[in-house]
């Protein structure tokens, strides 16, 4: 079966643009999480999507949003870029919350 | 969210098991022990998770200690292409989010 689809795979955009990432995850999950990686910070969560509902956010900014469709793809929006939002931006899919999660191969945003 | 303690690198021998550390002194009793691994240019990958006993699957094995400080995650025959990160992570089953809490991970080197 197909895996979790993250796209754009690159993304170069600049200080102060808005940007909406899209994820497609595995047929049948509905459990959609977000992560950031970034060199100094590691794997950061970001928040969580089941059935549409966000069950849980992470410690970022409101810049940072996202929701869930009725056919579970998520996107998510960082508004007013800066330079620090720079990383690989991951999509994790579960069937549900307590099974093991399938990333995608991330987004790289760059902000210039 | 408090994270687990794992050493930063660690080197094998190929086709040499490896005993990879993990310490999780505050955990309580609902939370699962998760291991992920994150291959160079790649989203993360599941590798094997447990509650109190230990596990078993096809990539790996999961020894947890007695009193769940702890725990150890075993590659039977290490090859070149299990170098990559391994993340420990600990989740609260309680809760049934999807939420995972990264540490910094093990970089383990296999050299043939």
């Amino acid at each position: 079966k197909a895996g979790v689809t993250q796209t754009p795979r690159y993304l170069i955009k600049t200080r102060g643009q808005q940007v909406t990432l899209s994820c497609s995850p595995i047929s049948g999950h509905r459990s959609v999480s977000w992560y950031q990686q970034t060199p100094g910070q590691g794997l950061q969560f970001l928040f969580e999507y089941f059935s549409e509902t966000q069950r849980n956010k992470g410690n970022f900014p409101g810049r940072f949003s996202g929701r869930q469709f009725s056919n579970s793809r998520s996107e998510m929006n960082v508004s007013t870029l800066e330079l620090g939002d720079s990383a690989l931006y991951l999509c994790a899919s579960r069937l549900n919350p307590d099974t093991e999660a399938f990333f995608g191969q991330g987004t790289r945003l760059t902000v210039v | 969210d408090a994270k687990t303690t794992q050493p930063n690198s660690m080197e094998s021998n190929e086709e040499e098991p490896v005993h990879l550390p993990c310490n999780h002194s505050t955990i309580s009793g609902t939370d699962y022990i998760h291991w992920y691994r994150q291959l160079p240019s790649q989203g993360p990958e599941y590798v094997i998770h447990g509650l109190t006993s230990n596990v078993n699957n096809r990539m790996a094995s999961l020894a947890i200690a007695e009193d769940r400080k702890s725990s150890t995650l075993i590659l039977h025959r290490a090859t070149l292409r299990d170098a990559a990160v391994y993340y420990c992570i600990r989740s609260d089953g309680s809760s049934n989010t999807g939420k995972l809490i990264f540490g910094q991970g093990t970089t383990l080197q296999v050299k043939p």
